[in-house]
C-alpha cells in the first residue's frame, strides 16, 4: 500500500484563493520532503525541498511567497499555492526519502490543481 | 485504480553487460509512460517518456524503453551498462486525461566494475 498520502488528489479553485496540499509519510519519519510540479507531457520540476523544523529550500525561479512550504512535523510537510491564478494549473507530487535525505523515494499520488 | 509495478527492487549487472529493468502497469485507458533516473546525491531526472507514436522510445545516456500495450509494459533497457549508470530508476504512468500520476517503487541498479 501506499506509504506517503496526497491530499487531495484533485482540486478545483477560483482565482485569488489559497489552496493547501497536503503531503504525509504514513509508516515512517520524513525530516526531508520534496515538492514537484509537473507541466503537461513534461518532465517533473523539483520546487522545493521541505525540511522538517527548519525553512524550505527553494529552486531557482519558485517564488517562496507564492508556493508556501511548511514542515511541522516529522510525517506531515504541506505546500499552500497562495492567491492562486490560472497559471497555477498543474499537477503537483510530493516524495520522501525512505531513510534519509539521500535515499530511493515514495511518491505521493499527486495533486491535479485546476485554477478557473 | 491504476498501479505500477516494478518487480525488481535491486538489479546488479556486470559493467558493459546488457541491463532490462521491467516496469508494467495497469490502466483501461491510455496513458502516458516515463523513466526517471535518481543518482546518488541528486534528484530526479527524466530518461525518456512515452507519448504517442513509435514505441520504442530512446533516451538520454544510451537507454531506450519499447511500450508493449498488450502487455501493459515499458521496459527499460541498455546494450551495455557503465559504472555510472549506478542509480535508482523509476516507472511512472499518467493517464492522458492528466488527473493522476503514479510511480513504481523503483528498481536499484548496481554496476559492478
Amino acid at each position: 500500500g501506499a506509504v506517503v498520502s496526497q491530499h487531495p488528489s484533485w482540486v478545483i479553485c477560483k482565482s485569488g484563493t489559497s489552496v493547501k496540499i497536503e503531503c504525509r509519510s504514513l509508516d515512517f519519519q520524513a525530516t526531508t520532503m520534496f515538492w514537484y510540479r509537473q507541466f503537461p507531457k513534461q518532465s517533473l520540476m523539483l520546487m522545493a525541498t521541505s525540511n522538517e523544523g527548519s525553512k524550505a529550500t527553494y529552486e531557482q525561479g519558485v517564488e517562496k511567497d507564492k508556493f508556501l512550504i511548511n514542515h511541522a512535523s516529522l510525517t506531515l510537510s504541506t505546500l499552500t499555492v497562495t492567491s492562486a491564478h490560472p497559471e497555477d494549473s498543474s499537477f503537483y507530487i510530493c516524495s520522501a526519502p525512505r531513510q534519509g535525505w539521500n535515499s530511493p523515494l515514495h511518491f505521493g499520488n499527486g495533486t491535479r490543481l485546476t485554477v478557473t | 485504480a491504476q498501479s505500477v509495478t516494478q518487480l525488481d527492487s535491486q538489479v546488479p549487472v556486470f559493467e558493459e553487460a546488457p541491463v532490462e529493468l521491467r516496469c508494467n502497469y495497469s490502466s483501461s485507458v491510455s496513458v502516458y509512460l516515463f523513466w526517471y533516473v535518481q543518482y546518488p546525491n541528486q534528484g530526479l531526472q527524466l530518461l525518456l517518456k512515452y507519448l504517442s507514436g513509435s514505441t520504442l522510445v530512446k533516451g538520454i545516456n544510451g537507454f531506450e524503453a519499447e511500450f508493449n500495450k498488450s502487455q501493459t509494459s515499458f521496459h527499460l533497457r541498455k546494450p551495455s551498462v557503465h559504472i555510472s549508470d549506478t542509480a535508482e530508476y523509476f516507472c511512472a504512468v499518467s493517464e492522458n486525461t492528466g488527473n493522476q500520476f503514479y510511480f513504481g517503487t523503483g528498481t536499484s541498479l548496481t554496476v559492478i566494475p
